[in-house]
């Protein structure tokens, strides 16, 4: 049970490149989130999805897209690297129920720097 | 509106001193509430949480926080910390509103123990 995985681990771009930041979980859960983490301004949420084919906006989501073509995935992408886009990514996913108590379980984190 | 207030964004303290990170929320409906720790270059990890019932709660790692629901609180406790204890510390809120299981993280507060 590997839990939460991400890749890559690091990554470096120049301005305009592209890339997609892959994330599975293998614990069936329904809901699925990506933030990003800055110093002193802790998790934003980008995106976030409450089960397969469904995906929302969160709180920061201009500059990213994302896809959840299977339960097990969760893909963010950046079409055109900025380096305001320079962070810490992390994926979560939870059960997602009804009712709130459903802690989120996190991966490891991308830590992409664009220049 | 809902939020989460971390009041200390570092924390210095000495080896088997005490310690207690502040963590203040704001709701409009009923919450549950956690703490996530981060270790350097790690993602987050749940530390405990509350749901319903004692408002004491305790971690495996002599960790505990008190739910004080009348000055909307939940800090963060342990009487004797360890130099393994360094490491950043979140609060979150999770709440069930419009249908969707949603959290809210506070900026986080780096413990910093030194022998």
């Amino acid at each position: 049970n590997a839990g939460v995985t991400q890749t890559p681990k690091f990554r470096v771009l120049k301005t305009g490149q592209s890339m997609t930041l892959l994330c599975a979980q293998d614990m069936n859960h329904e809901y699925m989130y990506w933030y990003r983490q800055d110093p002193g301004m802790g998790l934003r949420l980008i995106h976030y999805s409450v089960g397969e084919g469904t995906t929302a906006k969160g709180e920061v989501p201009d500059g990213y897209n994302v896809s959840r073509l299977k339960k097990q995935n969760f893909l963010l992408g950046l079409e055109s690297a900025a380096p305001s886009q320079t962070s810490v990514y992390f994926c979560a996913s939870s059960q997602g129920l009804a009712g709130g108590w459903h802690e989120q379980f996190f991966g490891p984190g991308t830590r992409l720097t664009v220049l | 509106a809902q939020s989460v207030t971390q009041l200390d964004s570092q924390v210095p303290v000495f080896e088997e001193a005490p310690v207690e990170l502040r963590c203040n929320y704001s709701s409009s409906v009923s919450v549950y509430l956690f703490w996530y720790v981060q270790y350097p270059n790690q993602g987050l990890q749940l530390l405990l949480k509350y749901l319903s019932g004692s408002t004491l709660v305790e971690s495996i790692n002599g960790f505990e926080a008190e739910f004080n629901k009348s000055q909307t609180s939940f800090h963060l406790r342990k009487p004797s910390v360890h130099i393994s204890d360094t490491a950043e510390y979140f609060c979150a809120v999770s709440l069930y509103l419009y249908n969707f299981n949603k959290f809210y993280f506070g900026s986080g507060t780096k413990l910093n123990v030194k022998p």
